[in-house]
């Protein structure tokens, strides 16, 4: 089973629609949970991390679920600016090497 | 302020030669690593350097090797280039030694070896 794995996509969804992207992990141990988000040929940037009892950012939710092991993305009313590939990072306690999933790709249309 | 800055952004070597990337941190930024990313896949981390000490290596081959200098700025080499090596490197620098800090990632330099 993979350290990290994510639905590669794409998910194609109209304007204004709601979509959740989730990412389970294997490593019990681990600790600290970002989404980063990467356009397309550029560098990836975080969108924001994920904290134990969930967190929001305008439009943006993140959660975790320690037990089953995943952490999800919401984004509500999307918009077309939002396309893009999502990465879910995590790190272990400890250490200093971040593994990243392979990244869900979203396209929003008109 | 200056991001991170990587060098050069694109380049094509020949397989069996050699490539040297760099990477100049974000300003106050002690922490450095390396990422490789194939197309259709994440990241993969190669090594970190903190304090110009190697403080974390991936899952990679020897031909890959890296350092730290003094200025905080990191070079990354490649020897004996193969097919395979082809793919986008990435370098992020971050404050801490890494743990929960957020990566500032620079554009990339891709490397196609033919």
């Amino acid at each position: 089973r993979k350290e990290v794995e994510q639905d590669p996509g794409p998910f194609n969804v109209p304007e204004g629609a709601t979509v959740a992207f989730n990412c389970t992990y294997s490593n019990s141990a681990s600790q600290s949970f970002f989404w980063y988000r990467q356009d397309c040929r550029k560098e990836p940037k975080l969108l924001m991390s994920v904290y134990s009892s969930g967190n929001e950012d305008g439009r943006f939710t993140a959660q975790l679920n320690r037990a089953s092991q995943y952490i999800s993305l919401l984004i509500r009313d999307s918009k077309l600016s939002d396309s893009a590939t999502y990465l879910c990072v995590l790190q272990s306690g400890g250490s200093y090497i971040p593994t990243f999933g392979r990244g869900t790709s979203l396209i929003v249309h008109p | 302020d200056a991001g991170v800055t990587q060098s050069p952004t694109h380049l094509i070597k020949t397989r069996g030669q050699h490539v040297t990337l760099r990477c100049s941190p974000i300003s106050g930024h002690k922490s450095v690593s390396w990422y490789q990313q194939v197309l259709g896949q994440g990241p993969q981390f190669i090594f970190q350097y903190y304090e110009k000490e190697e403080r974390g290596r991936g899952n990679f081959p020897d031909r890959f090797s890296a350092r730290q200098f003094p200025n905080y700025s990191s070079e990354l080499n490649v020897n004996a280039l193969l097919l395979g090596d082809s793919a986008l490197y990435l370098c992020a620098s971050s404050y801490g030694q890494g743990g929960t800090g957020e990566l500032f990632f620079g554009e990339g330099s891709r490397l196609t070896v033919l």
